[in-house]
């Protein structure tokens, strides 16, 4: 399958700084990018849907302008956590697709900790 | 809207022991399934995936789903389960094209007993 790369793997930052998150498609070009989130022991819940060179489509109850998503190029999406709190602190996952399988292939994952 | 449930939060079988693990699905067209496998702190991996044709499907790791249209279901199944399986489980349905997004279940965790 397709690879997917999340950097950084985990981040910690203090109350109201930004953090930016990149996710790469190594090995295909993905016209469409996803964020998730994931709190402990709880399933995904979609935050925002990109694609390339368009304005994300955001989740009802997802501040776009807290998450900032750009997807600047087939292989590349960044989502950035403006002003943290610590209730954004989370599991941030992005996948991607847009290849011949139909297929949203994940990331391994972005662990935030706002202090 | 679509929708998956996943009845069971977390089960525990025996090593060599088979498994299932259930999941229903509410969507009015025809779905597109997958079952993805998350290890701790790491992303989501596909184990298998249904779109069309036999429903009956192989995936990776010895693990096989098969669709009922009639029951609503995309059950995950395995005949020997390895202490490698330990880990949660997701069931997700998409809509129209599998890139899509995707709706997923609560999850299931697998516990593997020695």
């Amino acid at each position: 399958g397709a690879v997917v790369s999340q950097h950084p793997s985990r981040v910690i930052c203090k109350s109201g700084t930004s953090v930016k998150i990149e996710c790469r498609s190594l090995d295909f070009q993905a016209t469409t990018m996803f964020w998730y989130r994931q709190f402990p022991k709880q399933s995904l819940m979609l935050m925002a849907t990109s694609n390339e060179g368009s304005k994300a489509t955001y989740e009802q109850g997802v501040e776009k302008d807290k998450f900032l998503i750009n997807h600047a190029s087939l292989t590349l999406s960044t989502l950035t956590v403006t002003s943290a709190h610590p209730e954004d602190s989370s599991f941030y996952i992005c996948s991607a697709g847009g290849d011949s399988t139909d297929t949203q292939y994940f990331g391994p994952g972005t662990r935030l900790t706002v202090l | 809207a679509q929708s998956v449930t996943q009845p069971d939060i977390h089960i525990t079988v025996s090593e060599g022991a088979s498994l299932e693990l259930r999941c229903n699905y509410s969507y009015g067209a025809t779905p597109y399934l997958f079952w993805y496998v998350q290890s701790p702190g790491q992303g989501l991996q596909l184990l298998l995936k249904y779109f069309s044709g036999d429903t009956l499907v192989q995936g990776i790791k010895g693990f096989e789903a098969e669709f009922k249209r009639s029951q609503s279901s995309f059950n995950l199944r395995k005949p020997s389960v390895h202490w490698s399986d330990a880990a949660e489980y997701f069931c997700a349905v998409g809509a129209g094209q599998g890139a899509q997004k995707l709706v997923f279940g609560q999850g299931t965790r697998l516990t593997i007993n020695p």
